[in-house]
């Protein structure tokens, strides 16, 4: 049973561009957490969904931040017109039912420049 | 709401010496309290969990924390630590059985020394 998978590993944009990370969730899962680490930082909540609902978006910034978890395919979250601050690293975490352990992927390292 | 706080950013051991990683949450509610290790360039691994059951919480990798109420404390502990040990370790915190929305201290960085 494979684990979470994000991709890409690695995103090098520039300012302005656009930043599509995305997150397949362990099979069975349907359950969706993403989170911001920055440098020297803990873990920050951003959003949490299931399949085509948004459950909790309290921790999205308000402007330039989507998150998405359509019926079929990976879970994206969207960055558009980056800036330097968005430089972190994203995790995604998915759990079977939402009240139970739930499982990092090796996160998406995000540098703008 | 709730909130973590984890007790020295960085913490040096010797190999085969205690490990001892402090953290305190607060929480409104009865707390969901977790441990998980970070290698560099890697994801989160649960190290354990507390869920309300038993108070002494065994874990991965010789790892063990006890929840204290009174103390508001959920403190990591290994007797001997091993160079493999060596991760950043993150406290984490949720309220009531959504494992999902935690909140996480800043972390703390075990260096063990040969």
């Amino acid at each position: 049973n494979a684990g979470v998978m994000q991709n890409p590993r690695h995103l090098v944009r520039r300012r302005g561009q656009e930043a599509r990370l995305r997150c397949s969730p362990m099979k069975g899962h349907s359950h969706v957490y993403w989170y911001r680490q920055l440098p020297e930082e803990g873990l920050k909540f951003m959003v949490y969904l299931q399949k085509e609902n948004i459950i909790d978006e309290s921790g999205m910034p308000k402007e330039r931040f989507s998150a998405e978890f359509p019926k079929e395919g990976p879970s994206i979250l969207r960055i558009q017109q980056v800036v330097r601050g968005d430089s972190a690293a994203y995790f995604c975490a998915s759990s079977p039912t939402g009240q139970e352990t739930q499982y990092f992927g090796p996160g998406t390292r995000l540098l703008v420049l | 709401a709730q909130s973590v706080t984890q007790l020295g950013s960085h913490v040096s051991v010797s190999e085969g010496a205690l490990v001892l990683l402090r953290c305190n949450y607060s929480s409104s509610v009865p707390p969901y309290l977790f441990w998980y290790v970070q290698y560099p360039n890697q994801g989160l691994q649960l190290l354990l969990k507390y869920t309300s059951a038993a108070t002494l919480v065994k874990g991965i990798n010789g790892f063990e924390a006890e929840f204290k109420k009174s103390e508001t404390s959920f403190h990591l502990t290994k007797p001997s630590a091993h160079m493999s040990d060596a991760a950043e370790y993150f406290c984490a915190v949720s309220e009531g059985t959504n494992a999902g929305k935690s909140t996480f201290g800043d972390g703390t960085t075990l260096t063990v020394k040969p």
